[in-house]
């Protein structure tokens, strides 16, 4: 159980153009979901959080305008990036958890997306 | 920053050694967890130790926590060329704004040689 998808795992595009990233939590219901970026052999930097049915909480740093979240139900939120500029090329994770408090809780990941702006 | 620390940065061994990662961190905790990857694919959770925990197992995983010194460590057992991969720290807390989040480590890059 606690699986998480994305789609697509890899998108091409032109800079200028909009790009939406899916992520599903498939055999679970995921009341938060987080967006994070990691660039080729750095760590993961965490984007947003968002809760299924209110706005994200973004992180300093990340612009809301360009990184639009929606999380309208517990199995699915979209990431898309607006705009899209070469520098926005990275690879994009989402993780999904069942709760937001409680001692200890576990983050399951999806596989990745990987964007290349051209 | 609450951003952990991991060190070695990069790890190279032969198959059937043992595998030592540290972690450190800056802040309390609610709970550290080790996470995997595999170059370019997703995250694999690994084990979750709480605050008030100081080891645990988990097959040839073993993970010890010491919240004095804000330190963890991830030993890998009996290492195999298909434990080759990146292993991250997260560290588990509540932000000023009361916020829970994964804060990670930077990672290190392990490489098993047959």
């Amino acid at each position: 159980g606690a699986v998480v998808s994305q789609h697509p795992s890899w998108v091409i595009c032109k800079s200028g153009t909009s790009v939406k990233i899916e992520c599903r939590s498939l055999d679970f219901q995921a009341t938060t979901m987080f967006w994070y970026r990691q660039f080729p052999k750095q760590s993961l930097m965490l984007m947003a959080t968002s809760n299924e049915g209110s706005k994200a909480t973004y992180e300093q740093g990340v612009e809301k305008d360009k990184f639009l979240i929606n999380h309208a139900s517990l199995t699915l939120s979209t990431l898309t990036v607006t705009s899209a500029h070469p520098e926005d090329s990275s690879f994009y994770i989402c993780s999904a958890s069942r709760g937001t408090s409680g001692f200890s809780y576990e983050q399951y990941f999806g596989p990745g997306t990987r964007l290349t702006v051209t | 920053s609450q951003q952990g620390e991991e060190d070695p940065q990069a790890l190279s061994i032969q198959e059937g050694e043992n595998a030592t990662m540290n972690c450190s961190y800056k802040t309390s905790i609610n709970n550290l967890q080790w996470y995997r990857q595999n170059s370019g694919r997703g995250l694999v959770h690994l084990i979750l130790i709480r605050s008030n925990e100081r080891e645990k197992h988990s097959g040839r995983l073993r993970v010890t926590l010491d919240t004095s010194k804000k330190s963890s460590s991830l030993l890998i057992t009996a290492s195999r060329a298909a434990d080759t991969a990146s292993y991250f720290c997260a560290t588990d807390f509540y932000n000023a704004g009361n916020n829970r989040k994964l804060i990670w480590g930077l990672g290190t890059s392990l490489a098993v040689n047959p």
